[in-house]
């Protein structure tokens, strides 16, 4: 069956303007993450998703970065006002339940901020 | 100090080799381990998971675990080119969020 899409693929931006990212996860699957991939830091979880509400925010770097997820599926990241150290990969996962279930991860969105 | 600490490589290895990969952790209360493979521009892809000590065997992957040296491993018979990624070790962080914590990756390359 289909994995998890992202979209867009690659996204440039000009430094304080916002961009959003689409996560399509896999059908069925109840937990949603976010994950940021960066030369600097490796792989860090920004959000998990549990249905549609986000009990922890704790990785989220700063208030310019926010998230939802609707009808239990597809989730947005938003990042606002946007930094040059925001230039990263965003990964996005799914799962059949929050926990010890596998992760299946989408391909990224390829973030650079001019 | 990070929780999970990975050496970055890069490992070249000639085709055929016995790659080992290997990452250490500092939390002794992580249960569940695994490795994620990821190619250039790609997502990572599960590889490998295993639940407290012991070893798991997968064709030519095998992966360990010690949780008295809070050292795991991934073992990689008969390399191939095909097998040229970077390897990732995760851990679930025990608080039933799911939340994985990564170690920085291995890159590894296979020489034909």
């Amino acid at each position: 069956g289909a994995g998890v899409s992202q979209s867009p693929s690659n996204k440039v931006t000009e430094k304080g303007k916002d961009v959003e990212l689409r996560c399509d996860p896999i059908s069925g699957h109840t937990a949603l993450y976010w994950y940021r991939q960066s030369l600097g830091q490796g792989l860090e979880f920004l959000i998990y998703f549990q249905g549609n509400s986000a009990p922890d925010k704790s990785g989220l770097p700063s208030d310019r970065f926010s998230a939802e997820r609707t009808g239990g599926s597809v989730s947005t990241l938003t990042i606002q006002r946007t930094q040059q150290e925001d230039s990263a990969v965003y990964l996005c996962a799914s799962s059949l339940a929050v926990g010890t279930d596998t992760q299946y991860f989408g391909p990224g969105t390829r973030l650079t901020v001019l | 100090q990070k929780e999970v600490e990975q050496d970055p490589g890069p490992l070249s290895v000639p085709e055929g080799a016995i790659v080992s990969l290997n990452c250490t952790y500092s939390n002794s209360a992580f249960q569940y381990f695994m490795w994620y493979r990821q190619y250039s521009r790609k997502g990572p892809e599960l590889l490998m998971y295993t639940y407290s000590s012991g070893n798991k065997e997968d064709g030519r992957f095998t992966a360990q675990v010690d949780k008295s040296s809070k050292y795991i491993s991934l073992f990689i018979r008969d390399s191939q080119p095909s097998d040229s990624a970077t390897y990732l070790c995760a851990m679930i962080v025990p608080s039933n969020t799911g939340k994985l914590i990564f170690g920085q990756g291995t890159t590894l390359q296979v020489k034909p």
